[in-house]
């Protein structure tokens, strides 16, 4: 079963920041934070993964609370092409198979 | 990142035939392929584990008969769904990990496959 815990659906504007919650309040010491997305019938593309440190790179930031039991996904500047299923994930580094919960569908519009 | 492809991107076929899936890691080697499946509206479930040279293990409620999984190369992995029926209609996602990896971002998707039984 999947570990985490994300809102079913999310809109956002054109433009603005899209933040995206994710509970994992069983997380475990050696386990990461990943987050994929799934544009429709596509799929899934790596965004970005974390450990307990915030993490950004070109395509978001990840914000992990102090005590990890929770992460938040931000798309800065959400667009069209930003509409997808967003899957947080964690696993640990030992490389077992990702394993999808329901996700979060972000929906953006203009 | 890494390529991972598939083929073919969609199938059509009669219920009763068989269909072959292909995998590629197309510029690195893949020690372990994942297997998932994706029907409407849902999330993706693993199927099952595959590893180069040995059998795959699959997850609990999939027919290890049905689903044959082949692994013979470190850059291709098959899925053959046996006997199809309409049930088996869903969308195929293969997952491949870079051999040697040690970096926790190590998966890497492919397009997915549609197969539709009529």
């Amino acid at each position: 079963d999947a570990k985490t815990t994300q809102p079913t659906s999310m809109d956002c504007a054109e433009g603005r920041a899209a933040n995206l919650p994710c509970n994992h309040s069983t997380i475990s010491g050696n386990e990461y934070v990943y987050w994929y997305r799934q544009i429709h019938s596509q799929g899934p593309q790596y965004i970005i993964h974390g450990l307990k440190n915030n993490e950004t790179n070109e395509m978001a930031s990840l914000i992990i609370t102090e005590d990890r039991k929770s992460s938040t996904l931000i798309l800065p500047h959400a667009t069209l092409r930003d509409t997808a299923v967003y899957y947080c994930i964690v696993r640990d580094k030992a490389g077992t198979a990702l394993i999808f919960g329901k996700g979060t569908t972000l929906s953006v519009s203009s | 990142g890494a390529v991972v492809s598939q083929h073919p991107s969609w199938v059509i076929c009669k219920s009763g035939t068989s269909v072959k899936i292909e995998c590629r890691s197309l510029d690195f080697q893949a020690t372990t392929m994942f297997w998932y499946r994706q029907f409407p509206k849902q999330s993706l479930m693993l199927m099952a584990t595959s590893n180069e040279g040995s059998k795959a293990t699959y997850e609990q409620g999939v027919e290890k008969d049905k689903f044959l999984i082949n692994h013979a190369s470190l850059t291709l992995s098959t899925l053959t769904v046996t006997s199809a029926h309409p049930e088996d209609s869903s969308f195929y996602i293969c997952s491949a990990r870079a051999a040697g990896a040690g970096g926790p971002n190590e998966q890497f998707f492919g397009p997915g496959t549609r197969l539709t039984v009529l």
